[in-house]
């Protein structure tokens, strides 16, 4: 079945540490690629997003999503985490223009 | 101003009773959302208007009926409550496929 797959549940990291969280769809054609945040108790904001372009896309906050399309992956990153970016991350994919669908989700816990 | 508002923020009842769940945009956007988001964070699509149309609709019991007056507001009608049937319940709206989606704040729903 056609997927988002976000591979890692649970991420715990010390802060300035580095992050890079797993996003592999398996959708064919076109496919627009989001990534959000849902901070403890708040709703889901955007961090970034890519339609088209430079595969490298600069978000919010410092976060950045690289978008290989042989590896069919968007994977998130950011070079030094900080305790307030503790949240839970989701993936998100929109393909052929049809209904987004989102990820299992990350956990991301960064310790003070 | 908040741009997606969602009425109530907590929903505590008894099973077998109906209930409706209140959203608005004011966004000017034409597509809106309900998405259901069980314990385990996982976020799952339940409907979406486009110019008060239903697009897509998920396997979702047909005790869920969305209504939607006009086109800023898109409410839930859930009938005859199921414990299953607690979650946390997210409203969006998007101006049309595949922009952005803004998430309304949720609404936490309990059913004892």
């Amino acid at each position: 079945a056609q997927s988002v797959s976000q591979h890692n549940h649970h991420v715990i990291l010390s802060e300035a540490a580095s992050l890079e969280l797993g996003c592999n769809y398996s959708y064919g054609g076109t496919v627009n690629l989001f990534w959000y945040v849902q901070y403890p108790g708040q709703h889901l904001q955007l961090l970034l997003k890519y339609f088209s372009g430079d595969p490298l896309v600069k978000g919010i906050k410092g976060f950045e999503a690289e978008f290989i399309k042989s590896k069919f992956s968007f994977n998130l990153r950011k070079p030094s985490v900080q305790w307030s970016d503790t949240a839970e991350y989701f993936c998100a994919v929109n393909p052929n223009n049809n209904d987004m669908r989102f990820g299992a989700g990350t956990r991301l816990t960064v310790k003070p | 101003d908040t741009a997606v508002s969602q009425t109530p923020k907590y929903l505590v009842t008894q099973m077998g009773n109906d209930k409706s769940i209140k959203c608005e945009q004011n966004l000017g956007h034409d597509t809106m959302y309900w998405y259901k988001q069980d314990s385990k964070k996982f976020l799952k699509i339940m409907f979406s208007y486009n110019n008060k149309e239903l697009i897509i609709n998920e396997t979702v019991p047909n005790r869920f009926s969305p209504k939607s007056p006009d086109k800023a507001h898109l409410n839930l009608h859930i009938n005859s409550l199921e414990l299953g049937d607690s979650a946390v319940y997210f409203c969006a709206s998007s101006h049309g496929q595949p922009e952005t989606q803004y998430f309304g704040p949720g609404t936490r729903l309990l059913v004892l």
